[in-house]
């Protein structure tokens, strides 16, 4: 299992653009990267995924460079209501199960 | 898309008494179903993976004899905290893979322990 390693807290204003960046220095070759967000007293949810390169859907982008090292969730835009925890998780669920091991995750504070 | 329900949402108990959690998949059938701990401002701590027809794993430190996984169906696992104690007050969360390589989580269950 791929130990990822992300900031602990993060604060941002309202409008602005947030990169949260996970490293995950040995992930496996049929790893894939998947982020999940977070709020007080709820499960986590899903935001996006991806295997290598750049993904895009209707929340956020998330970034991830040849070498797969690292990875990069980009929210655009971000209202008061994206303050959540994110936690960035690697592994491979395709081979019957995905044991998750979750990181610390990024708190990140919207401010007005 | 995929649903996990978990019941219930919350639940308050007397300590020495024994509490079951029910975590099921709505719309999709999960041979393997995880359940974590969370503590306040914590991350969430995986205690063991329940599979369907057979006994779980349970991770380190986690005594399988007071957290008692039953997963009797493809929809259905169960955590049972037997004999709870104020210490096992937390939140507990169960989840399950379904379609997309994706994690799906229930809402999770607060358990407080008097």
């Amino acid at each position: 299992l791929a130990k990822t390693t992300q900031p602990i807290s993060m604060d941002s204003y309202e409008g602005q653009e947030v990169n949260i960046t996970c490293s995950h220095n040995n992930i496996a070759t049929n790893d894939y990267i998947t982020w999940y967000q977070q709020f007080p007293s709820q499960g986590p949810r899903f935001i996006i995924q991806g295997y290598k390169t750049k993904v895009t859907n209707e929340v956020a982008s998330l970034f991830i460079p040849a070498d797969r090292k690292s990875s990069t969730l980009s929210l655009p835009r971000v209202s008061l209501s994206d303050t959540a925890v994110y936690y960035c998780l690697v592994g491979d669920i395709g081979t019957g199960g995905f044991k998750t091991i979750f990181g610390a995750g990024t708190r990140l504070f919207v401010k007005a | 898309g995929a649903v996990v329900s978990q019941h219930p949402s919350w639940v308050i108990c007397k300590s020495g008494t024994s509490v079951k959690i029910e975590c099921r998949s709505l719309d999709f059938q999960a041979t393997t179903m995880f359940w974590y701990r969370q503590f306040p401002k914590q991350s969430l701590m995986l205690m063991a993976t329940s599979n369907e027809g057979s006994k779980a794993t349970y991770e380190q430190g986690v005594e399988k004899d007071k957290f008692l996984i039953n997963h009797a169906s493809l929809t259905l696992s169960t955590l049972t905290v037997t004999s709870a104690h104020p210490e096992d007050s937390s939140f507990y969360i169960c989840s399950a893979p379904g379609a997309g390589e994706k994690l799906f989580f229930g809402s999770g269950t607060q358990l407080s322990v008097l």
